[in-house]
């Protein structure tokens, strides 16, 4: 079983709908919590980032994180037609002073105009 | 403020081949990671280099070798190609190795044929 399981979609949704995102991890020692998008033939970019439990929002954007239920999500408000990417969810934990990263295989989203 | 620059963008092996893949982080990061990215296994890491120094490495096989020069920019051979080694090469930069705010670059594509 992998550390971080996250769905792989395809999800395609209208535009302007809400769009719900979500990881599961098995690793307790698991202390920030980042999303990444990555548009095709791109790199990833790092949208939000979280430490511990909690919500964080940045614009249409907010970032979840329930350490109890080791659950993480990513809610798109407002969905645009830009928004359609690929989008992948990272936790890490320290390991001998740095930090080890591990990333889900990400969840494909389709905005449709 | 320049971007992660990695070189080539694109490459064409044949396997038993060798092939050498250049990542420069952005000015004054001094940690660099690599990862491997394929439509199955989602976003592997490699290895992460810190002041020249191998810090962290991921589950590969030893045909799979970085290292990093004293200015942070860093380079990853893979020797004896195999077909399962197409992929996407990414190389993020960070601060530190305990900055988890990490800025990949485009990648190489690697195939393998």
């Amino acid at each position: 079983q992998k550390e971080v399981e996250q769905d792989p979609g395809p999800l395609s949704v209208p535009e302007g709908a809400i769009v719900s995102l979500n990881c599961t991890y098995s690793n307790s020692a698991f202390q920030y919590f980042m999303w990444y998008r990555q548009y095709s033939r791109k790199g990833p970019e790092l949208l939000m980032y979280t430490y511990s439990s909690g919500n964080k929002e940045d614009g249409r954007f907010t970032a979840q994180v329930d350490k109890s239920s080791k659950y993480i999500s990513l809610f798109i408000r407002d969905s645009q037609p830009s928004d359609s990417a690929t989008y992948l969810c990272a936790m890490s934990n320290s390991a001998g002073g740095y930090q080890k990263v591990t990333f889900g295989t990400g969840t494909k989203l389709q905005v449709i105009p | 403020k320049a971007g992660v620059t990695q070189t080539p963008r694109y490459l064409i092996k044949t396997r038993g081949q060798q092939v050498t893949l250049s990542c420069s982080p952005i000015s004054g990061h001094r940690s660099v990671s690599w990862y491997q990215q394929t439509p199955g296994q989602g976003l592997q890491f490699l290895f992460e280099y810190f002041s020249e120094t191998q810090r962290n490495k991921g589950n590969f096989p030893g045909r799979f070798s970085g290292r990093q020069f004293s200015n942070s920019r860093s380079e990853m051979n893979v020797s004896t190609l195999e077909l399962g080694d197409s992929a996407l090469y990414l190389c993020a930069s960070s601060l530190n190795s305990v900055n988890t705010e990490a800025f990949f670059g485009q990648g190489t594509r690697l195939t393998v044929v």
